[in-house]
């Protein structure tokens, strides 16, 4: 069976100190991977997706930015944490279609709470 | 521009009774519907999936409906206990890019005992 692996589960960092978080993927090849965050009350923004190695796709302009370096690994990264950072980082995948697929499996991981000071 | 409401907001019940979350939708082209369950801190798990072919889908005591027409969803809850207290969050496949899923801000659910 597939399982998706996040961590750290929370995290306390000082700003401009940097960041590295890590998602991995078991069971499963070419999976299309995702980082999101969710703000205190608020829905998830998708911060990052990535269709297979070396290949990033940003949603939103930041301060942090994403990598693949193996399949099933997707890393989220800062050169220096802003206090706007902290928020709960979720790292997903799916697996690989081509096309217009009408049903995806979709799984999230538990989750990182970054809280920087 | 593609967008998921929820409602409410929150909602308290007690322990027992049955509950109903609206969910309504924008998206076009619409590729499917999610239903997820969110506990605090924790990462959102997968309740149903419902393609546009789909009028009902039940998992255990959660039913999600889906009105592709009017585009609207709901979720059901049915003889609600304490660990249904969680946010439920509407999630819709679509749009310009089938990779991306679009996420209403959920809904907060309490019950109370």
């Amino acid at each position: 069976s597939q399982t998706i692996h996040q961590w750290p589960a929370t995290l306390v960092q000082p700003v401009g100190s940097p960041l590295s978080l890590e998602c991995t993927v078991e069971g499963t090849s070419n999976p299309n991977l995702y980082w999101y965050r969710q703000a205190a009350g608020r829905g998830l923004q998708l911060l990052f997706y990535s269709v297979g190695i070396g290949q990033i796709s940003s949603e939103v302009p930041q301060n942090l930015s994403a990598s693949r370096p193996q399949d099933r690994q997707f890393i989220l990264s800062s050169k220096k944490l802003l206090l706007s950072d902290s928020g709960f980082y979720l790292c997903a995948w799916s697996a690989r279609s081509t096309g217009r697929a009408t049903n995806y499996g979709y799984t999230f991981g538990s989750g990182t709470r970054l809280t920087v000071v | 521009k593609n967008q998921v409401e929820q409602s409410p907001q929150s909602l308290i019940i007690l322990e027992g009774k049955n509950c109903t979350l609206q969910c309504n939708y924008t998206v076009s082209p619409f590729s499917n519907l999610r239903w997820y369950k969110q506990d605090t801190g924790r990462g959102p798990v997968s309740l149903t999936i419902m393609t546009f072919s789909e009028n009902t889908k039940s998992n255990g005591r959660y039913t999600a409906t889906l009105d592709a027409d009017t585009k609207q969803s709901s979720l059901h809850i049915t003889a609600s206990q304490l660990s249904d207290s969680a946010s439920y969050i509407c999630v819709v496949s679509g749009g310009d890019s089938s990779y991306k899923l679009i996420f209403g801000s959920g809904t907060r659910l309490l019950v109370r005992p």
